[in-house]
């Protein structure tokens, strides 16, 4: 069963440009969540998609958006990008409820804004 | 807000040694526990939950139990392998009033096992 994956791996930005990172879930999962992480701030959530609908969302500016698609696929946005973006962003899929089944996680997209 | 703090690192160990990587959480209610580990270049991995308190979790020889009384979770290893080598996170759940949950997350306690 593949795992969920991330593309791409690795993106070079520079300041003000935006930026999209995809995420497909585990097969079944419908529950698709984002993070951040950071050497300063470690792990931080973004926001948390279930079919189709965002039900939580961190403590992120507006530039920080994302989607589900019907397919469960993920895509988070990253806009006007700012020096203080980068970082390892990092996606996670779930059966159904994020805690009744276990959170798989991505491998990752590691994002440098120069 | 709920929060989680465990020991800074990093730590390191000569192989067969004994692990404690201690963690303690504020939080309102009774939120799950769980310890991941994330090896390098990967993402993380689950390796262990507790749901409610006195619960242990167990995986790959780690343990860790629900303490409500100290607030605490601390993962232990009787002895370690260089394999064990990764960065370890504590993580709560914390529910949302919709009903939505996410985790909060430790800084993470780098472990490195010395053969």
């Amino acid at each position: 069963k593949a795992g969920v994956t991330q593309t791409p791996r690795y993106l070079i930005k520079t300041r003000g440009q935006q930026v999209t990172l995809s995420c497909s879930p585990i097969s079944g999962h419908r529950s698709v969540s984002w993070y951040q992480q950071t050497p300063g701030q470690g792990l931080q959530f973004l926001f948390e998609y279930f079919s189709e609908t965002q039900r939580n969302k961190g403590n992120f500016p507006g530039r920080f958006s994302g989607r589900q698609f019907s397919n469960s696929r993920s895509e988070m946005n990253v806009s006007t990008l700012e020096l203080g973006d980068s970082a390892l962003y990092l996606c996670a899929s779930s059966f159904a409820e994020p805690f009744l089944s276990p959170l798989h996680f991505g491998n990752g997209t590691r994002l440098t804004v120069t | 807000g709920n929060s989680v703090t465990q020991m800074e690192g990093p730590v390191t160990l000569s192989e067969e040694a004994f692990l404690t990587i201690n963690c303690t959480y504020t939080a309102t209610g009774y939120p799950s526990l769980f310890w991941y580990v994330q090896y390098p270049g990967e993402g993380l991995q689950l390796l262990l939950k507790a749901t409610k308190a006195d619960d242990k979790g167990s995986n790959k020889g780690f343990e860790a139990t629900y303490r409500k009384e100290t607030t605490s979770f601390h993962l232990e290893k009787g002895s370690v392998q260089v394999s064990d080598s990764a960065v370890y996170f504590c993580a709560l759940s914390e529910e949302d009033q919709g009903g939505s949950e996410k985790l909060v997350f430790g800084k993470g306690t780098k472990l490195t096992v010395n053969p």
